[in-house]
C-alpha cells in the first residue's frame, strides 16, 4: 500500500546509454513531479504534471523527457547519459491543482549511477 | 527570480538544546511555507507547515514562526533529540511553484 513507488531503487549504466525511472502514485492525487537531487543534497525542481498535462518545465537538458501516461503515473526518460547525471531522482505527488499550497508526498529515491 | 534562502548550512547542537533554521523568500505572493525532513538515506517528508494567515503553529517539540514583512520564517526544534539529526528544507509556495532552500543539515551531539 506503498503512496509514491518508483523502480528501480539504483540503476547503474554507462555514459551514452538510455534509461527510464518509473513513479507510481495510489493516492488519488492529479499533481506529479520530478527533482533531481545531487550530492550537495539541493532539491532541483525538473518536471510538474497536472492531470496529465505539463505545468512545469525548468531548464534541464531536452535529453531528459517525462512521460505521463496517466494521471498515476509520471516516468523520466533519459536519453544519451552523461556523467553530470548522477544523482538521486525522486518522484512526488500532491493533491495540489497547481498552486503549490499542499503536502508533497516524496517516493524512495533512485540513485542514478552513470559511469 | 524567485528565490529561497536557507541559513545556516550546517548547525550542530547538543542533545537537549534548542534548534533554529531560518530562511527568505523573496516572491511577496508566496502564502505556503512548508518545512521538510529528510534523514539519511531516505525521502523527504513534511514535518510542518504553515501559511500567510498564521504567525506561528506548534506541533510538539516543533514550532514555525512567520514574519510576512520581513519575509521570513523559521523552524525551531526544542528539546533536540538524536532522531533530530537529518538534512531540513524550508520551501515557500502559493504561486504556481514551490520554491526549495538550500536545507540545513542538523547534527545532534550526544
Amino acid at each position: 500500500d506503498t503512496a509514491v513507488s518508483q523502480t528501480p531503487k539504483y540503476l547503474v549504466t554507462q555514459m551514452g546509454n538510455d534509461k527510464s525511472i518509473k513513479c507510481e502514485q495510489n493516492l488519488g492525487h492529479d499533481t506529479m513531479y520530478w527533482y533531481k537531487q545531487d550530492s550537495k543534497k539541493f532539491l532541483k525542481i525538473m518536471f510538474s504534471y497536472n492531470n496529465k498535462e505539463l505545468i512545469i518545465n525548468e531548464t534541464v537538458p531536452n535529453r531528459f523527457s517525462p512521460k505521463s501516461p496517466d494521471k498515476a503515473h509520471l516516468n523520466l526518460h533519459i536519453n544519451s547519459l552523461e556523467l553530470g547525471d548522477s544523482a538521486v531522482y525522486f518522484c512526488a505527488s500532491s493533491t495540489d491543482s497547481g498552486s503549490a499550497s499542499y503536502e508533497q508526498y516524496f517516493g524512495p529515491g533512485t540513485r542514478l549511477t552513470v559511469t | 527570480g524567485e528565490n529561497v534562502e536557507q541559513h545556516p548550512s550546517t548547525l550542530s547542537v547538543q542533545e537537549g538544546d534548542s534548534a533554529v533554521i531560518k530562511c527568505t523568500y523573496s516572491d511577496s505572493a508566496s502564502n505556503y511555507f512548508p518545512w521538510y525532513k529528510q534523514e539519511l538515506g531516505k525521502r523527504p517528508q513534511l514535518i510542518i507547515d504553515i501559511r500567510s494567515n498564521v504567525g506561528e503553529k506548534k506541533d510538539q517539540r516543533i514550532a514555525v514562526t512567520l514574519n510576512k514583512t520581513a519575509k521570513h520564517f523559521s523552524l525551531h526544534i526544542t528539546e533536540t533529540q538524536p532522531e533530530d539529526s537529518a538534512v531540513y528544507f524550508c520551501a515557500a509556495g502559493g504561486n504556481y511553484q514551490l520554491i526549495w532552500g538550500a536545507g540545513t543539515k542538523l547534527i545532534i551531539k550526544p
